[in-house]
């Protein structure tokens, strides 16, 4: 079945270091996203990817580095520089710019311990 | 700036009550919406995507209704179950060249008693 895989789905951090989030998609979309989602703040965007190779920062970008070396993988790093990381963070996908909707994963819950 | 509003925030219904769950977006310029579906600590799972040029979408118990002129959309579950126990959100969609396309409710919170 066609989906999108986000790992680990629970993560923990030590202060001042630095994880990183997987995203895997095998629908052939074009563009991925990553959102954070805080209680009583909906759904914000961190990054976006149209194209490989190519990404744009969102809303809440700082803290934050992806890459986009293959279509089908889209990785989210927090790094130190994030101070306030505990979140949910959710992966999505789309065809084009979302014509036909977005795709989501199942989340991935990171805590600062 | 588009803004998206849920309304109720909370709603809490007994079994076999149809639900109806109100979206409110202040920019009707959109490209379409969509409804999500999203249970305690996991992922969003779409329920249905409406494209601007109809005015309603149905799956099963489920049907919405998008009118663009007035800024709204309405999600009808109808016969509910406990099972439809969950956070539904609203999400718009607009095409531009950069920058946040997709704008999302705050969500309902929806709890069907048996």
């Amino acid at each position: 079945d066609g989906g999108i895989t986000q790992s680990p789905k629970y993560l923990f951090r030590k202060e001042g270091q630095n994880v990183t989030l997987s995203c895997e998609q095998n629908l052939n979309h074009d563009a991925m996203y990553w959102y954070r989602q805080d209680p009583g703040q909906g759904l914000r965007l961190i990054y976006y990817s149209q194209i490989v190779n190519d990404f744009q920062k969102g809303d809440i970008a700082e803290g934050y580095s992806v890459s986009r070396e293959k279509k089908e993988s889209f990785p989210l790093t927090v790094t130190s520089a994030q101070k306030n990381p505990t979140a949910f963070y959710l992966c999505a996908s789309s065809i084009g710019q979302g014509a036909y909707g977005y795709t989501f994963g199942s989340g991935t819950r990171l805590t600062v311990v | 700036k588009q803004e998206v509003t849920q309304i109720p925030a909370a709603l809490s219904v007994p079994e076999g009550e149809n639900l109806v769950l109100n979206c409110s977006f202040t920019d009707s310029a959109i490209y379409n919406l969509q409804w999500f579906r999203q249970d305690p600590g996991k992922g969003l799972t779409s329920l249905l995507l409406i494209q601007s040029s109809q005015r309603e979408q149905t799956s099963g118990r489920l049907n919405a209704s998008l009118d663009k002129s007035s800024g709204r959309s309405t999600l009808y579950i109808a016969a509910s179950q406990p099972g439809d126990s969950a956070t539904y959100l609203c999400a718009v969609i607009k095409i531009k060249a950069a920058g946040n396309k997709l704008t999302f409710g705050g969500g309902t919170r929806v709890l069907v008693k048996p």
